[in-house]
């Protein structure tokens, strides 16, 4: 069964450069979310979309945005990186914002 | 904001043992799912559980969501050695603001042959 893609799945950037990940989701999933974990912690909600409108959004930095695209795949644009950046992002989508969130595999940023 | 209390932390078994892990909250919550996560990969869902009271069962993996809507426990029988991983409880609530996941800390677990 097809699973939620990410990419890249590593990125090393250095302090002040832009970054962008790529999500595409589980085919008919209308919503997506990102989630940023870091080295020994639980996954912090950054934002999610319902059909390419912004449906929820949690601590997601203001140098961060992120945008649903018509179809339906998602980016996380990251600006102005910071040492403290470097986490591994994940992506996940549900069918209906109700519906059970399936994760990709994850894109490991480091920023130098 | 809300939170999850997952405990234990860690724990390190004999394989064919049995485990339990929990998670509770202040809150109330319309769904609880659990995720396995193995080091550098995503969260994979093993259960989720959308009625208070409702037990269900995965091969080996029992989760049950609390009938007050405010815990969930998992139970894994019979461990096996690639059960290792941590293992997060996650909390929904619809409505407003809050139809993200709300994750717990997290247990790790570690199986010994």
């Amino acid at each position: 069964a097809a699973g939620v893609i990410q990419s890249p799945r590593h990125l090393i950037k250095e302090k002040r450069e832009t970054a962008t990940l790529k999500c595409y989701p589980i085919p008919r999933h209308d919503t997506v979310y990102w989630y940023q974990q870091g080295p020994g912690q639980d996954p912090q909600f950054l934002i999610s979309f319902y059909e390419k409108m912004q449906s929820d959004k949690g601590s997601i930095p203001d140098r961060f945005s992120a945008q649903q695209f018509s179809d339906y795949h998602s980016e996380l644009n990251m600006s102005s990186l910071e040492l403290g950046d470097s986490a591994l992002y994940f992506c996940a989508s549900s069918p209906g914002e109700t519906g059970e969130l399936f994760f990709g595999e994850g894109s490991r940023l480091t920023v130098l | 904001g809300q939170q999850l209390n997952q405990s234990p932390q860690s724990m390190f078994i004999q394989e064919g043992e049995d485990v339990s892990m929990n998670c509770t909250s202040s809150s109330i919550f319309n769904t609880w799912l659990w995720y396995k996560q193995d080091p550098g990969e995503g969260p994979v869902l093993l259960i989720a559980l959308y009625k208070a009271g409702e037990l269900t069962s995965n091969g080996r993996l029992t989760a049950q969501f609390g009938i007050t809507r405010k815990d969930s426990f998992l139970n894994i029988s019979a461990s096996i050695p690639s059960d290792v991983g941590i293992y997060f409880c996650a909390g929904r609530n619809y409505g407003g603001s809050q139809g993200n996941l709300i994750f717990g800390k997290g247990t790790k677990l570690s199986v010994k042959p």
